[in-house]
């Protein structure tokens, strides 16, 4: 089973636009990690948000944490084409193992 | 790019039949973890091994078995192939016991006829 959910499952917008994702996740986090996969090839690591943080900050890219909804999300600021994929957030189960969600599937309109 | 390689790239494969895939893990790295990814699905863990022995393992029959090198490398095994087992097949390493950082390999496809 898959802990965490991303929503929307499918966004498409134009290049230039903010791009916004949520992941919801079901039980306590020490960190959450954010991944994006192109075309069914593998995944690339994006982020890393811990639990005592709120927000954190890589080039266009932002994410925020709410441990007490058990939420977050991630935004693509000045969307490009390039940025078409699928973004997933991930959780560590115990000490071993990445819980996916089921993605975003991102589609950016020229 | 990770520095991690997967091989084959892609493969076809009918059912009954066994198969194996491989992964280099990424310099430095000793724990490397295999996950499934069904088509519009997230990755699935299906397990993980540290200094070659296994170290954790998701909800997958025995029919899907591993091997870590000396040297890091790692092979997945899958006999009786179903044709549910058609998926891309991801490695990832990490450089301590279950990293918080995991880095991917590029993916072996497999289509199970």
């Amino acid at each position: 089973s898959q802990q965490g959910e991303e929503d929307p499952q499918a966004l498409s917008i134009q290049e230039g636009e903010n791009a916004t994702m949520n992941c919801s996740y079901k039980t306590s986090i020490n960190n959450l990690q954010w991944y994006r996969q192109n075309s069914g090839r593998g995944l690339v690591h994006l982020i890393l948000i811990r639990s005592n943080e709120r927000e954190k900050h890589s080039g266009r890219l932002r994410v925020t944490l709410d441990t007490s909804k058990k939420s977050s999300s991630l935004l693509i600021t000045a969307s490009r084409a390039a940025d078409t994929a699928s973004y997933f957030c991930a959780k560590i189960q115990g000490a071993q193992k990445l819980v996916f969600g089921q993605g975003t599937r991102l589609t950016i309109n020229p | 790019e990770t520095g991690v390689t997967q091989s084959p790239t892609h493969l076809i494969k009918t059912r009954g039949q066994q198969v194996t895939l491989r992964c280099s893990s990424q310099s430095g790295h000793n724990t490397v973890s295999w996950y499934q990814q069904a088509l519009g699905q997230g990755p699935q863990f299906i397990f993980q091994y540290y200094r070659e022995e296994e170290n954790g393992r998701g909800n997958f029959p025995p029919r899907f078995s591993g091997l870590q090198f000396p040297n890091y490398s790692s092979e997945l095994n899958v006999n009786a192939l179903e044709l549910d087992d058609s998926a891309l097949y991801l490695c990832a390493s990490s450089g301590e016991r279950g990293g918080e950082t995991q880095y991917f390999g590029p993916g072996t496809r497999l289509l199970v006829l």
